[in-house]
């Protein structure tokens, strides 16, 4: 049964806390990304990974990092440095990026500052 | 500066009628054009694309028309269902990593 899953669902996060959301996909697709949504709006990119050791800057990766050790697996660190933390943060898989294909997306974690 | 706009927040069609849902873009550089469905406090799923070599993709109830020259994109779907019932999202691909953008979302509601 093949999918992407993260956790936890919900993450509580004390101001000033670094905090690290997991992703995990065994759908053997190359390409990973981290996108970000906020009440009302679509989902912004944060980062993405086009293959492992690898990853790249999206439109808003101000105060996130990553990394990308494993196929399977693309963590984001939530930093302190990231001034409205507050979201739902959704992380997705593609086959690869040398042709069109849909990005596949796991359930999200809603991450809250308190 | 948004590149994606989706310019109705929220839909109400009557089930059994045609539901259209509306993506304006700026950029001529998108070049595959997907729409996704999502139901709240879960993941966006695909539901059907188009190249920017077509002007319309059919799959079932869902058919999605590309117009180029109005950068112009649209989801029919015939006959909607309460089923339907999600926040559906636009989304364009660019770049060699096949970034996608998105816009802010139509709530579509298929009253029974």
């Amino acid at each position: 049964d093949g999918g992407i899953t993260q956790s936890p669902k919900y993450l509580f996060r004390k101001e000033g806390q670094n905090v690290t959301l997991s992703c995990e996909q065994n759908l053997n697709h190359d390409a990973m990304y981290w996108y970000r949504q906020d009440p009302g709006q679509g989902l912004r990119l944060i980062y993405y990974s086009q293959i492992v050791n690898d990853f790249q800057k999206g439109d808003i990766a101000e105060g996130y990092s990553v990394s990308r050790e494993k196929k399977e697996s693309f963590p984001l660190t939530v930093t302190s440095a990231q001034k409205n933390p507050t979201a739902f943060y959704l992380c997705a898989s593609s086959i690869s990026t040398n042709s069109y294909n849909e990005q596949f997306f796991g359930p999200g974690t809603r991450l809250t500052v308190l | 500066d948004q590149q994606v706009k989706q310019n109705s927040p929220s839909l109400s069609v009557q089930e059994g009628r045609i539901s259209i849902l509306n993506c304006d873009y700026t950029n001529s550089m998108f070049d595959y054009f997907l729409w996704y469905k999502k139901y709240p406090a879960e993941g966006p799923t695909f539901l059907i694309s188009i190249s920017s070599i077509k002007d319309k993709n059919e799959d079932g109830r869902f058919t999605v028309f590309l117009n180029k020259s109005a950068k112009h994109l649209s989801l029919h779907i015939v006959p909607s269902q309460p089923g339907d019932s999600a926040v559906y999202f636009c989304s364009l691909s660019s770049g060699s990593a096949r970034q996608l953008t998105f816009g802010s979302g139509t709530q579509l509601t298929v009253l029974p």
